[in-house]
């Protein structure tokens, strides 16, 4: 079935780095734009990157502009989300998600993986 | 950026229609697209392009966008609706927003 698996987070100091992988199956993966979204505990969704289906294009919020990368890995099926010098407002429950070919909705999100950002 | 706001929160009754609005300037030229979210659960896509519904999600759910304001309508509440509900307006790649969040409470 069509699925998307975070994994990567964890507890991390302020300053230290994290990468989140979300895998991806059931779907032709290259073919799709895909995103990562955060939820921070008690708040709403808040968007955080894209890459198109080729990893040509990438764009990313402003609160992690500069901080954040964002890569795909065709062969392995896989979406990454590097994610440098990390802050305390950064701790959140980080969302991979697939975006429609034509709409552009995200119509397949992961369970999410958690990152706390604590010294 | 673009700035979308929905209130906090809606309140209604078993059977009744909920309706949810999602506020933006010029947001009928612009695609929105609600999700559900249930405590504890990753988001649900449960309208797309304004009105659109994905396979499986009820005919109560419908939507509509015109003017400074989108609405998703559920019709016929029930006790499973109650959960958060997210709208995005995607105007491209590079520009995604999602709005506040509502809470449905059903009475």
């Amino acid at each position: 079935q069509v699925q998307l698996v975070e994994s990567g987070g964890g507890v991390v100091q302020p300053g230290r780095s994290l990468r989140l992988s979300c895998a991806a199956s059931g779907f032709t993966f290259s073919s799709y734009s895909m995103h990562w979204v955060r939820q921070a505990p008690g708040k709403g969704l808040e968007w955080v990157a894209v890459i198109s289906y080729d990893g040509s294009d990438k764009y990313f919020a402003d609160s992690v502009k500069g901080r954040f990368t964002i890569s795909r890995d065709h062969s392995k099926n896989t979406l990454y989300l590097q994610m440098n010098s990390l802050r305390a407002e950064d701790a959140a429950l980080y969302y991979c998600a697939r975006e429609q070919h034509v709409h552009h909705a995200f119509d397949i999100w992961g369970q999410g993986t958690m990152v706390t950002v604590s010294s | 950026s673009y700035v979308v706001t929905q209130p906090p929160s809606v309140s209604v009754a078993p059977g009744k229609t909920a309706r949810i609005t999602c506020g933006g300037n010029n947001i009928g030229s612009k695609s929105v697209h609600w999700y559900q979210q249930k405590p504890g659960q990753a988001p649900v896509l449960v309208i797309f392009y304004d009105s659109d519904r994905p396979s499986g999600i009820p005919e109560r759910f419908s939507g509509s966008n015109s003017g400074n304001t989108a609405t998703l309508t559920i019709s016929r509440v029930e006790a499973g609706d109650e959960a958060d509900y997210y709208c995005q307006v995607w105007d491209s790649l590079s520009d995604h927003v999602f709005g506040t969040g509502t809470k449905v409470t059903v009475l």
